[in-house]
């Protein structure tokens, strides 16, 4: 079965501080792979999403960068984090095939930057 | 662009049946998902429509019409633990990305 792992789960950073967040997939081959930022009571904003190794697509412009550096690892990064950047962070994964239905969630990680 | 319209919150008793509407603009659309965010948790997968008409799984029940860019999830015997966010998301783009409404707050009252 499929496994999707996120951790930290909580994290709490300085402003100006360096970011990164890991996220693996167990049990399945060339996922496609997100990350979402949800801020309190407010919907899952799509930050990035991956079809493929190297491959990193950017929906929004922002302080944040994502990597691929295996077929079922995505991390994302801040190279100096801001207060704009706390929220909670989830990472997704998804069939990379035409019969994707359904996307399966990490357990998140709720970043307060300080 | 692409947006999904919600209500913000929607509140109705225990036994009750409740509607939350979704609508959507999107290009390269492939299917309205919705999703169950309980406080503090990740999402998890109620339904997916890829074809106009109605999806039934159990109490839930999932709607769509693509000629009018509309769905809705309908639940059924409302129960306390269906106090939750619901979200609808459509699958659109070459990448089949996954893009999310902000969300409806279903509040169940005893």
């Amino acid at each position: 079965s499929q496994t999707i792992h996120q951790w930290p789960a909580t994290l709490v950073q300085p402003v100006g501080s360096p970011l990164s967040l890991e996220c693996t997939v167990e049990g399945t081959s060339n996922p496609n792979l997100y990350w979402y930022r949800q801020a309190a009571g407010r919907g899952l904003q799509l930050l990035f999403y991956s079809v493929g190794i190297g491959q990193i697509s950017s929906e929004v412009p922002q302080n944040l960068s994502a990597s691929r550096p295996q077929d079922r690892q995505f991390i994302l990064s801040s190279k100096k984090l801001l207060l704009s950047d706390s929220g909670f962070y989830l990472c997704a994964w998804s069939a990379g095939t035409d019969l994707n239905t359904e996307a399966f969630f990490g357990q998140g990680t709720r970043l307060t930057v300080v | 662009g692409q947006s999904l319209e919600q209500p913000s919150e929607v509140t109705a008793v225990e036994g009750a049946i409740v509607q939350i509407n979704c609508t959507y603009q999107t290009s390269g659309f492939y299917g309205l998902s919705w999703y169950q965010q309980h406080d503090g948790g990740a999402p998890t997968f109620l339904s997916y429509n890829a074809l106009d008409g109605l999806e039934e799984t159990g109490r839930f029940s999932s709607f769509l019409s693509r000629s009018d860019s509309y769905g809705y999830l309908l639940l059924q015997e409302l129960q306390m633990k269906d106090s939750a966010s619901y979200f609808c998301a459509v699958f659109r783009g070459s990448a089949r990305q996954l893009t999310f409404g902000s969300g409806t707050q279903l509040t169940v009252l005893p």
